[in-house]
């Protein structure tokens, strides 16, 4: 079946750094892939989201390019603030699997000032 | 914002007794979900329906039943609470058509005792 594969956490980064938080997937048909984060005792929110290959998307400085090729979708920042503390998920919506999102483990992210 | 309020937010129940978890939406919208959140595993599908008196099995279903009477309201029960059923309970929500309009509620912490 499908799933979806993050680097473990916890990431411990100083404020201004380069995030990059490792995200793969396995799917039967052609996902879509997305980034949620979860900031502290809230729900999920979506991040950024890519519906095919080679679409990039982006949102509050974040970034994620869907390659097919390494069936990869990294989530990436130029320059972390404190108010990014949170938990990231990677997950995927493969209509061949029965219309439902599948979530990768979770990465906590927190940036120190 | 679509609506969605989880009730409790936190409950603490013992070994054996029923529990029973409320999400509720204002929006009309045909599918929701229901996930539950551990560390190491992310979120993981336990039930979802599609409509009133509509609903299917997620990937850990086992000791747990819903019912969805009206479209706004859909019940996650767990018949006989276990200790392995602490966990942080999200629901979320679906508009039909779309297969990345999901919103999560703000979670329902359970501890069973």
């Amino acid at each position: 079946g499908d799933s979806v594969t993050q680097m473990e956490g916890p990431v411990t980064l100083s404020e201004e750094a380069f995030l990059t938080i490792n995200c793969t997937y396995t799917a039967t048909g052609y996902p879509s892939l997305f980034w949620y984060v979860q900031y502290p005792g809230e729900g999920l929110q979506l991040l950024l989201k890519a519906t095919k290959a080679d679409d990039k998307g982006s949102n509050k400085g974040f970034e994620a390019t869907y390659r097919k090729e390494t069936t990869s979708f990294h989530l990436e920042k130029g320059s972390v603030q404190v108010s990014d503390s949170a938990v990231y998920f990677c997950a995927l919506f493969d209509m061949e699997y029965g219309n439902k999102l599948v979530f990768g483990a979770g990465t906590i992210l927190r940036v120190k000032s | 914002d679509a609506g969605i309020t989880q009730s409790p937010r936190h409950k603490v129940t013992e070994t054996g007794t029923p529990v029973t978890l409320r999400c509720h939406q204002t929006e009309n919208h045909r599918y929701m979900y229901w996930y539950r959140q551990d560390p190491g595993h992310g979120l993981r599908l336990i039930h979802y329906s599609y409509g009133v008196k509509d609903t299917d099995k997620g990937e850990v279903s086992d000791g747990y039943s819903v019912s969805r009477s009206k479209t706004e309201d859909f019940l996650l029960t767990l018949e006989s609470a276990t200790s392995s059923q602490t966990s942080v309970y999200f629901c979320a929500i679906r508009r039909q058509g779309s297969y990345y309009g999901y919103t999560f509620g703000s979670g329902t912490r359970l501890t069973v005792v």
